[in-house]
């Protein structure tokens, strides 16, 4: 059974850069042709997309979120990497990792992790 | 982007009602579209892909309709366990959108 596990701080300092770890067991991250992904939800507010990972390093952000982002993935501990640099309050939010197959919804969820962007 | 504008944003009705909650995206996204569940403090769980299709272990009772810009997520005899609020997201282009949820409540 595919399982995603997200890590890494719970708070972060205005200015600095948000990093974050999505875990997989249960398959590799690099067979198949699935794409892996971070979605946020601010509290109370709904989801938003930040990006995807494809097999053979390939990866698409949100351009809403002005070039402050970057996915990598480490094939070796099998899990891949959010970095969101610059935060400020507005990127409070519960960060989700999740994979989909291609032009398919997300069928695999992390139980999520929130971060708080405060001094 | 693709817009996704869902109705109502809360809908409230009593155990046994039909329920539909539409979603219509700015452009034709064909049968690129999901729904997903989401009860509160969990993360969101998939109940229909390519527009219609029933996602594994998801009671029948959930069914979904529509192509190219107009969506509904039927629930046919709505149950407690269905308090939850439902999002539609396209994955037809990048970047990919969700529409902005509906809360169902019970009565």
């Amino acid at each position: 059974q595919l399982q995603l596990q997200e890590s890494g701080p719970g708070l972060v300092k205005p200015s600095e850069t948000l990093s974050l770890t999505c875990t997989v067991s249960g398959d590799s991250i690099s067979s198949g042709g699935d794409h892996w992904g971070w979605i946020r939800q601010a509290p109370g507010k709904g989801l938003q997309w930040i990006g995807n990972f494809f097999h053979g390093g390939s990866t698409v952000y949100n351009p809403s979120l002005g070039g402050r982002v970057t996915i990598s993935a480490d094939t070796s501990k099998n899990h891949f990497s959010l970095q969101l640099n610059s935060v400020i309050a507005a990127d409070t939010a519960i960060y989700y990792c999740g994979r989909h197959p291609p032009y398919a919804p997300f069928n695999y969820w992390g139980q999520g992790i929130l971060v708080i962007v405060s001094s | 982007d693709i817009q996704m504008t869902q109705s109502p944003s809360s809908v409230s009705a009593s155990v046994g009602d039909r329920v539909t909650i539409t979603c219509r995206a700015s452009q034709d996204i064909g049968s690129r579209l999901g729904w997903y569940q989401q009860k509160p403090g969990k993360a969101p769980n998939l109940l229909i892909y390519g527009a219609s299709s029933l996602q594994s272990g998801v009671p029948s009772r959930f069914s979904g309709s529509g192509s190219g810009t107009g969506f509904t997520l039927t629930i046919s005899s709505l149950q407690p366990e269905d308090s939850a609020t439902y999002y539609c997201q396209q994955i037809n282009a990048f970047p990919l959108t969700f529409g902005g949820g509906t809360k169902v409540e019970i009565k």
